[in-house]
């Protein structure tokens, strides 16, 4: 089946620092992959997403870039801010009669320091 | 407008009793969506409903638990003799046909589920 694996946290860097989050899955056909962001005491929240092979996902200065090659989508930041603190998410859909229910990755928690 | 929204936020519970989640989906979003999320692990996805279809319920872990939903609204996940292990935040989502496509999901904040 779909399955999802994101880099274990938290991470902790320090303002103005590079970020990466390494996103891998597997999945059969071509999924659309998603990256959620769970800011602390607020509900999960799209950040971005491509639904096809090179697009690249951008907002808020995150990017991530569909990788079939290496079935990769890993999240990238040039210059975090102490306000990125969250727990992201890497998430893909593949169409199920329909439907396309979410699978998760287990979860980043970003910690952001002055 | 209005997101989704959940009700309760937090529900204690003592082991055995049965737990009623609902959730209000946004206006005009066809699909909805219910996952877990159990501490220190990701969402696993639980049931969706599409319009009139008959659900996938594929993700239920046990026949304890059940979800209704009535046309394109309110949805409610049952659990009945709850479990210390049903313990997590119950999430629903829901979403809009595209183009033939689902697209972005929308959140609710959930409800945390505490058994005892």
């Amino acid at each position: 089946g779909d399955s999802v694996t994101q880099m274990e946290g938290p991470v902790t860097l320090s303002e103005e620092a590079f970020l990466t989050i390494n996103c891998t899955y597997t999945a059969t056909g071509y999924p659309s992959l998603f990256w959620y962001v769970q800011y602390p005491g607020e509900g999960l929240q799209l950040l971005l997403k491509a639904t096809k092979a090179d697009d690249k996902g951008s907002n808020k200065g995150f990017e991530a870039t569909y990788r079939k090659e290496t079935t990769s989508f890993h999240l990238e930041k040039g210059s975090v801010q102490v306000s990125d603190s969250a727990v992201y998410f890497c998430a893909l859909s593949g169409l199920t009669g329909g439907g396309n229910k979410l699978t998760f990755g287990t979860g980043t928690q970003l910690k952001v320091e002055l | 407008g209005a997101g989704v929204s959940q009700s309760p936020s937090n529900k204690v519970t003592e082991k055995g009793k049965d737990v009623e989640l609902r959730c209000d989906p946004i206006s005009g979003h066809t699909a909805l969506y219910w996952y877990r999320q159990r501490l220190g692990q990701g969402l696993e996805f639980l049931i969706y409903f599409q319009g009139n279809s008959a659900p996938d319920k594929s993700g239920l872990p046990s026949d304890r638990f059940s979800a209704e939903r009535t046309g394109e609204s309110v949805s409610t996940l049952t659990i009945q003799r709850t479990q210390q292990e049903d313990s997590a935040v119950y999430l629903c989502a829901s979403s809009r046909l595209r183009g033939g496509i689902y697209n972005e999901q929308f959140f609710g904040p959930g409800t945390r589920l505490t058994v005892l």
